[in-house]
């Protein structure tokens, strides 16, 4: 199977410093790995998206940097603010026709 | 604008019992797709439609599950007979196009427990 893999279930993270969630994925082929949001009792939310064509992606407060060498993915939030706190899931786009998702990193913004 | 709306938002019943969740789309969006997520497994793709036609279903569990999609805004997945590792979550999700590159607008999810 191939994985993507959150090897952090959670993070905690002062408000204001910049907060780091990774992803590592095993897959060698073309790909696109998007990070999705999560809140309890919601479902997830899209965030951002990168291609393996690039190596960062760039939207406000969130950057994304993809690592193909080592197969990791980062998502970096700064600053980091209490409106972030939610289980944040990195996924993979797998031969076109399927999504696999890691399984969440829940981050905790502390005031 | 309406989000992905899915019923029940709760679902409490006895194993054996058929269990039908329900899921109306984005207006406008052509792809459906129906996740489930437990502490294990975590968030699995179970099937998606394109255009109301079923694409994938490789991730369907079982034959105890089906789904259909008879239109353009509402979907059904079924689970009979059902069984207590059948609870988890399960979610709905609609986006514009099949290409998975496509943000995927996720449904508040329906919480099932089957006793």
């Amino acid at each position: 199977d191939q994985q993507v893999k959150q090897n952090s279930p959670s993070l905690s993270v002062q408000e204001g410093r910049i907060s780091i969630l990774n992803c590592d994925y095993t897959n060698s082929m073309f790909d696109y790995f998007l990070w999705y949001k999560k809140y309890p009792a919601e479902g997830p939310t899209f965030l951002i998206s990168i291609s393996s064509i690039k190596d960062k992606n760039e939207d406000g407060r969130f950057t994304v940097f993809l690592n193909k060498s080592a197969k990791h993915l980062s998502l970096h939030i700064v600053p980091s603010q209490p409106g972030d706190s939610a289980v944040y899931f990195c996924a993979e786009i797998q031969g076109a026709q399927k999504l696999v998702f890691g399984q969440g990193t829940r981050l905790t913004i502390n005031p | 604008d309406a989000g992905v709306i899915q019923s029940p938002r709760h679902e409490v019943t006895e194993m054996g019992q058929e269990v039908t969740l329900r899921c109306k789309p984005i207006s406008g969006h052509n792809s459906l797709f129906w996740y489930r997520q437990t502490m294990m497994r975590g968030l699995e793709l179970l099937i998606y439609f394109n255009n109301n036609v079923p694409i994938d279903d490789s991730g369907m569990p079982e034959d105890r599950f089906s789904a259909k999609m008879p239109n353009a805004s509402f979907s059904t997945l079924k689970i009979q007979p059902s069984e207590p590792r059948d609870s988890a979550v399960y979610f709905c999700a609609s986006s514009l196009t099949g290409d998975f590159n496509q943000p995927q607008h996720f449904g508040d999810g329906t919480r099932l427990s089957i006793l």
